[in-house]
């Protein structure tokens, strides 16, 4: 049984150029959650989804990042142009929501992120 | 603007004995509470969870207690194993709000069980 997939586990890059982190939540799930690790912030969430749709990205830094959920199963976070200051480990998530709360999200195993 | 607290950054016990791992919060809003354990080079992993229904909730091992009036919940891990080595988040839930459940989580301790 498959969890949360993500891709790359690392990336190394050059100040300025793009990067795309790619997330697979677990079959069945319709939320989907970005977050940042960093030493100074902890574990922050940047943007979720529910049924591909976003439903808050307050948490997103800047004009630089966005997020994109084309489907059920795919969701990309584009950092352009990428600085220093976004190395960190960038977790995606995913929870089945029926409207109740009290779900529990499950975590992918990062993609750790050093831009150069 | 901090709105869970877990002060202690480390925490070291022998094998055998409790651990306490401790958590506090400010926002009253909360009503539901998670632990996640996280190894080195993996994501977190669910632990356990409370409803702010209730103040106790057990698995096994692992069993979190709530104190709604102190904003204070903790977890206690008897018998600690070295396997339980690893950092702990605390994690908080206003519930559902339009969609899904945002979490803020706590910045880690960072349990050590020695042998």
């Amino acid at each position: 049984d498959a969890g949360v997939i993500q891709s790359p586990r690392h990336e190394v890059t050059e100040m300025g150029q793009e990067v795309t982190l790619r997330c697979k939540p677990i079959s069945g799930h319709n939320s989907l959650f970005w977050y940042r690790q960093t030493m100074m912030r902890g574990l922050e969430l940047l943007i979720y989804f529910n049924n591909n749709v976003p439903i808050d990205d307050s948490g997103m830094p800047e004009d630089r990042f966005s997020a994109k959920m084309p489907n059920a199963s795919f969701s990309t976070l584009k950092i352009q142009p990428s600085e220093p200051r976004d190395s960190a480990v960038y977790f995606c998530a995913s929870s089945f929501s029926a409207g109740a709360g009290q779900e529990t999200q499950y975590f992918g195993p990062g993609t750790r992120l050093l831009v150069l | 603007d901090q709105q869970v607290k877990q002060n202690s950054p480390s925490l070291s016990v022998q094998e055998g004995r409790i651990s306490i791992l401790n958590c506090d919060y400010t926002n009253s809003m909360f009503d539901y509470f998670l632990w996640y354990k996280k190894y080195p080079a993996e994501g977190p992993t669910f632990l356990i969870s409370i409803s702010s229904i209730k103040d106790k909730n057990e698995d096994g091992r692992f069993t979190v207690f709530l104190n709604k009036s102190a904003k204070h919940l903790s977890l206690h891990i008897v018998p600690s194993q070295p396997g339980d080595s690893a950092v702990y988040f605390c994690a908080a839930s206003r519930g559902y709000q339009g969609g899904s459940e945002k979490l803020v989580f706590g910045k880690g301790t960072k349990l050590t069980v020695n042998p």
